[in-house]
Parts: C-alpha cells; sequence; structure tokens
C-alpha cells in the first residue's frame, strides 16, 4: 500500500528557532499534501493544504508567515515552523491522498522549550 | 463550530464482544466518511470507509453504517479484540472525486478492550 514517510518523529528545540518537518510519499506521486496539527486528546486541525508547484492553502486563524509549507516535488512537502514558541509544541501530521484513501505520516511531536 | 462529532469520548468493551462508535456531521455537503485508527504518537491509519451513496460497507471485522437522512455514521468491530484498543477518528469529507478534498475529522474516541 502507500506509504508516506514523516521525518523527525521527535523534535525539541529552543525558543526563537526554526524547524522543519518532512513528508515524502515513498510509492506514489502526491500532488497535494496536508498538514494537520493535534493538541492532547483533541481532533486533527488541518492546517494548510500544499500543492506542488504552487502555493498552500492556510486554513482560517493560521499564520502562513510562521509555518511555512513548500511543495517543490511530487514526492516531498516540508513543513517549517519559524521562530518557535512553547505555544508552538504540538503534534503535527501530514497527509497525502493516493488512489486508495488519505495515508498519514506518522507525526512528527515537537516541543518546543 | 464542529462539524464532524463524536459525543464519546471513551468506550470500554469486553473482548469477543461488538464495539459501536458513533459519529455524527451537520455539514450536508459530506459525501466520503472515512473511519481511521490511531495510537499514541503515532499518525492516524486507515481503517474503512463509505461514500454517501451507500449504507452500509463491510471489511472483515469491522463494518460501516451511515444513515444520511440522520446524518449518523457508526463503526461497528466484531468480534473486538484487545488489539483494538486504540483512538477512533471519525472524517468526512466534500466531495470525494477529488483529489485535494480535505477532511475534517472528529475529536476520537478511546476504545478499550478488556481481555
Amino acid at each position: 500500500g502507500a506509504v508516506v514517510s514523516q521525518h523527525p518523529s521527535r523534535v525539541i528545540c529552543k525558543s526563537g528557532t526554526s524547524v522543519k518537518i518532512e513528508c515524502r510519499s515513498l510509492d506514489f506521486q502526491a500532488t497535494t499534501m496536508f498538514w494537520y496539527r493535534q493538541f492532547p486528546k483533541q481532533s486533527l486541525m488541518l492546517m494548510a493544504t500544499s500543492n506542488e508547484g504552487s502555493k498552500a492553502t492556510y486554513e482560517q486563524g493560521v499564520e502562513k508567515d510562521k509555518f511555512l509549507i513548500n511543495h517543490a516535488s511530487l514526492t516531498l512537502s516540508t513543513l517549517t515552523v519559524t521562530s518557535a514558541h512553547p505555544e508552538d509544541s504540538s503534534f503535527y501530521i501530514c497527509s497525502a491522498r493516493d488512489r486508495g484513501g488519505y495515508t498519514f505520516g506518522s507525526g512528527t511531536r515537537l516541543t518546543v522549550v | 463550530d464542529q462539524q464532524v462529532k463524536q459525543n464519546s469520548p471513551s468506550l470500554s468493551v469486553q473482548e469477543g464482544r461488538i464495539s459501536i462508535l458513533n459519529c455524527d456531521y451537520t455539514n450536508s455537503m459530506f459525501d466520503y466518511f472515512l473511519w481511521y485508527k490511531k495510537y499514541p504518537a503515532e499518525g492516524p491509519t486507515f481503517l474503512i470507509s463509505i461514500s454517501s451513496i451507500k449504507d452500509k460497507n463491510e471489511d472483515g471485522r469491522f463494518t460501516v453504517f451511515l444513515n444520511k437522512s440522520a446524518k449518523h455514521l457508526s463503526l461497528h468491530i466484531v468480534p473486538s479484540q484487545p488489539g483494538d484498543s486504540a483512538v477512533y477518528f471519525c472524517a468526512a469529507s466534500a466531495g470525494s472525486g477529488g483529489s485535494n478534498y480535505k477532511l475534517t475529522f472528529g475529536k476520537g474516541t478511546l476504545l478499550t478492550v478488556n481481555p
């Protein structure tokens, strides 16, 4: 089946630094990928839709200058959390649409100290 | 405004019995529904889906029922196994034919299957 690889799985960074999270579709091409954020005991909230070769579409309330998304190829999308703050600490998950449905990455636990 | 609602945050079931997880939605444009299973610190794993043209879809121990008039769907797991213990998310999208239709998730239901 389709596989989406997400790295890193865990990252701890200092306040004010930037963190990049990668999401790769391993055996299929994904023109569209999705980035979600999940707080403890909460739903997965869509942050943005990443489109290959064009600008990402951000959901209401998501700062596009803070959460930079780049989808430079059909198999790779990256999310960069810029100038991270403790309130950005969360679980970030990417997803890609494949023929069988939606496949999710394994998630990234970001902790900002 | 929660468009997809899972009103039971948790459910406990005995091994071998049936688990029934419920989901309600408010957006009448939703026409494709999915159930995901998720373990802590992992991404969701797809379980089963259903299109709005159907009212039932079955895959092994998992069956999803859709009641469009009530805007309600449910996931039945029978027989339940301890390995089924996880958080189950209901998700919906509007427009199943496209490649970029976003999913809206419920808050999840923690299922615990006791041996």
